[in-house]
């Protein structure tokens, strides 16, 4: 069964600070990953895609592929407390699986 | 309108009642998804069409049966739903069903099977 696991959370952080949200994923055949941002009642919307070890930055967020450690993470800098949401962490082989979320509860 | 559009927004039915979710895509894509999401568990994918054929069924009962009329616009029909069924129904779509594509989220329908 491919999986993808992240820790429910909450993960709490003050407003200023670094957030770092994990991903961990089974499928070594995973080959792109993506973090969708999901607030409260509302649908996903995509942060962030990775398709190739290292770092990948965007404004404020960076997510960082590891793929011998099977492993993806996302930087939240300068969190806001508008950054409160659910995160999804996802992995696709021949489709997209996603784990359940880390709520991100940013304190101001 | 743009993006992904999902209507009604909430339903409430019962379990003899039929109903049908509707699903708009104005991105020009050619692949599109429906979801389940459930409270404390991932997002399920249930059907997947690409180019209007379905190109994957994910187990999912028969009481849900997908519609594709054309590129841009997907239908779940639903008929003699259990409770366990009241979750959110994402609609998603893709330029291709592919590995590297980012799927775009319509805003989902919320529905209660009472």
């Amino acid at each position: 069964q491919k999986e993808v696991e992240q820790n429910s959370g909450p993960l709490s952080v003050p407003e200023g600070a670094i957030a770092s949200l994990n991903c961990t994923y089974s499928d070594r055949g995973s080959q792109s990953f993506f973090w969708y941002r999901q607030y409260s009642g509302k649908s996903p919307e995509l942060i962030m895609s990775i398709y190739s070890n290292g770092d990948k930055e965007d404004g404020r967020f960076t997510a960082q592929l590891n793929k011998a450690s099977q492993y993806v993470s996302l930087l939240i800098r300068d969190s806001q407390p508008s950054d409160s949401a659910t995160y999804l962490c996802a992995a696709n082989t021949d489709k997209l699986i996603f784990g359940t979320g880390t709520r991100l509860q940013v304190f101001p | 309108e743009t993006g992904v559009t999902q209507t009604p927004r909430h339903l409430v039915m019962g379990m003899t009642n039929k109903k049908s979710l509707k699903c708009e895509q104005h991105l020009g894509h050619n692949a599109m998804y429906w979801y389940k999401q459930s409270a404390k568990k991932p997002l399920e994918l249930m059907f997947v069409y690409s180019l209007e054929e379905r190109v994957e069924n994910n187990s999912v009962p028969s009481r849900f049966s997908p519609e594709c009329p054309n590129s841009s616009h997907l239908f779940l029909h639903l008929h003699t739903l259990q409770p366990e069924d009241s979750a959110l129904y994402l609609c998603a779509s893709s330029q291709v069903p592919g590995t590297e594509e980012t799927q775009y989220f319509g805003p989902g329908t919320r529905l209660l099977v009472l």
